[in-house]
């Protein structure tokens, strides 16, 4: 049974384009975050939810909107989508807010976007 | 601004062989370190950590250690095993994990 699932797993789409990415963790954790893994293999973290409410929200373009329904839950909208976009996208969840002892986050299995 | 950094992309090792995966970082308010295996098509999964105030975690074959003074970590794998063979990343503990690139491990049979 999967911890951490996320939806598509490929997504393939045009410039300017408005897609969505689903994730649901069913580990009872507090915690979701979004990471971008760009070109150069960098895992960056772009957003972070904890039970609901925005926590941590890097220097993310606008056209980038998190929606956290319920804490097993946060998806990520996409608007008007630009080359530059083409990433692995990976959803993770923790018991708390990543602090020390509590830093191991539980990763989905990403969610390569191209961008065309 | 690259806060942690692992600045060998590959390292290829023999089976049997000691596998040595290095990691420096920059902001000395770091308390918590990480090791993160990833295989491909995969999401990263826990290895091994470590707290700031310690300079060594063992667990079974891998072993992490930290040099405050230097601002440098190393992941110790011994002995290698050809399942060994990931992208190891290491991530330090602010206000979120904060990752480097990634360090692909091969390991030889």
């Amino acid at each position: 049974d999967t911890a951490v699932s996320q939806t598509p797993k490929y997504l393939v789409t045009q410039m300017g384009n408005d897609k969505s990415i689903k994730c649901e963790q069913n580990l009872g954790h507090d915690t979701m975050y979004w990471y971008k893994q760009d070109s150069k293999k960098f895992l960056k973290i772009m957003f972070s939810y904890n039970n609901k409410e925005l926590i941590i929200n890097e220097t993310v373009p606008n056209r980038f909107s998190p929606k956290s329904p319920d804490k097993a839950h946060l998806n990520l909208h996409i608007n008007s989508l630009e080359l530059g976009d083409s990433a692995v996208y990976f959803c993770a969840s923790s018991q708390d807010i990543v602090r020390g002892p509590a830093g191991e986050l539980f990763f989905g299995e990403g969610s390569r976007l191209t961008v065309l | 601004d690259q806060q942690v950094k692992q600045n060998s992309p590959s390292l290829s090792v023999q089976e049997g062989r000691i596998s040595i995966l290095n990691c420096d970082y920059t902001n000395s308010m770091f308390d918590y370190f990480l090791w993160y295996k990833k295989y491909p098509a995969e999401g990263p999964t826990f290895l091994i950590s470590i707290s700031s105030i310690k300079d060594k975690n063992e667990d079974g074959r891998f072993t992490v250690f930290l040099n405050k003074s230097a601002k440098h970590l190393s992941l110790h794998i011994v002995p290698s095993q050809p399942g060994d063979s990931a992208v190891y990343f290491c991530a330090a503990s602010g206000t979120a994990l904060i990752f480097g690139k990634g360090t692909t491990l091969s390991v030889s049979s």
